[in-house]
């Protein structure tokens, strides 16, 4: 089946201005994630969905940060004010718990610049 | 979070077995342990998890310590394309905040022809 779609998968834009993020997880993964990876960085949790629960924004690194998840599918990332430190690969992951665990799927990510 | 160690690198030549190593001494009774890798360019691929006993699946296997203090992914038959970074991560099966993934440096394994 279709898999962790991204869009769009390259963004670039100036210092200053606000973008957006789109990430379509799996059909009936409850479960979304957002991470971002700086050049040769390890991924860094941004912001957790599940189901109808309020999200977890604990991994926001500031408020120009902000997602949100409609209908419990597709969510967006927005990022105000863009800054040249926000420059990173923006992953989307979403998931199913079965058994006590889960397993995250990928994304291809959206490489943002900021210039 | 238990943490977990892994070599920064390892090498291994196409079409020979690749054992990567994982300590994680501080796990506890309800960790599960989860490797994941990433290709370049791409994001991060499950590869495997188990809890107490060995796993196997069509990537690889998981071979689990008695005293659960370390594991080792075995890729049976290496090939170009399995060179990526691959994390050992650890997940509470009581959920609480423990859902994120909080991935550490992994081991970079390059896979000579």
């Amino acid at each position: 089946g279709a898999g962790v779609s991204q869009s769009p998968s390259n963004k670039v834009t100036e210092k200053g201005k606000d973008v957006e993020l789109r990430c379509d997880p799996i059909s009936g993964h409850t479960a979304l994630y957002w991470y971002r990876q700086s050049l040769g960085q390890g991924l860094e949790f941004l912001i957790y969905f599940q189901g109808n629960s309020a999200p977890d924004k604990s991994g926001l690194p500031s408020d120009r940060f902000s997602a949100e998840r409609t209908g419990g599918s597709v969510s967006t990332l927005t990022i105000q004010r863009t800054q040249q430190e926000d420059s990173a690969v923006y992953l989307c992951a979403s998931s199913l718990f079965v058994g006590g665990t889960d397993t995250q799927y990928f994304g291809p990510g959206t490489r943002l610049t900021v210039l | 979070d238990a943490k977990t160690t892994q070599p920064n690198s390892m090498e291994s030549n196409e079409e020979e077995p690749v054992h990567l190593p994982c300590n994680h001494s501080t796990i506890s009774g309800t960790d599960y342990i989860h490797w994941y890798r990433q290709l370049p360019s791409q994001g991060p691929e499950y590869v495997i998890h188990g809890l107490t006993s060995n796993v196997n699946n069509r990537m690889a296997s998981l071979a689990i310590a008695e005293d659960r203090k370390s594991s080792t992914l075995i890729l049976h038959r290496a090939t170009l394309r399995d060179a990526a970074v691959y994390y050992c991560i650890l997940r509470d099966i009581g959920g609480g905040s423990n859902y994120k993934l909080t991935f550490g440096k992994g081991t970079l394994l390059t896979v000579n022809p």
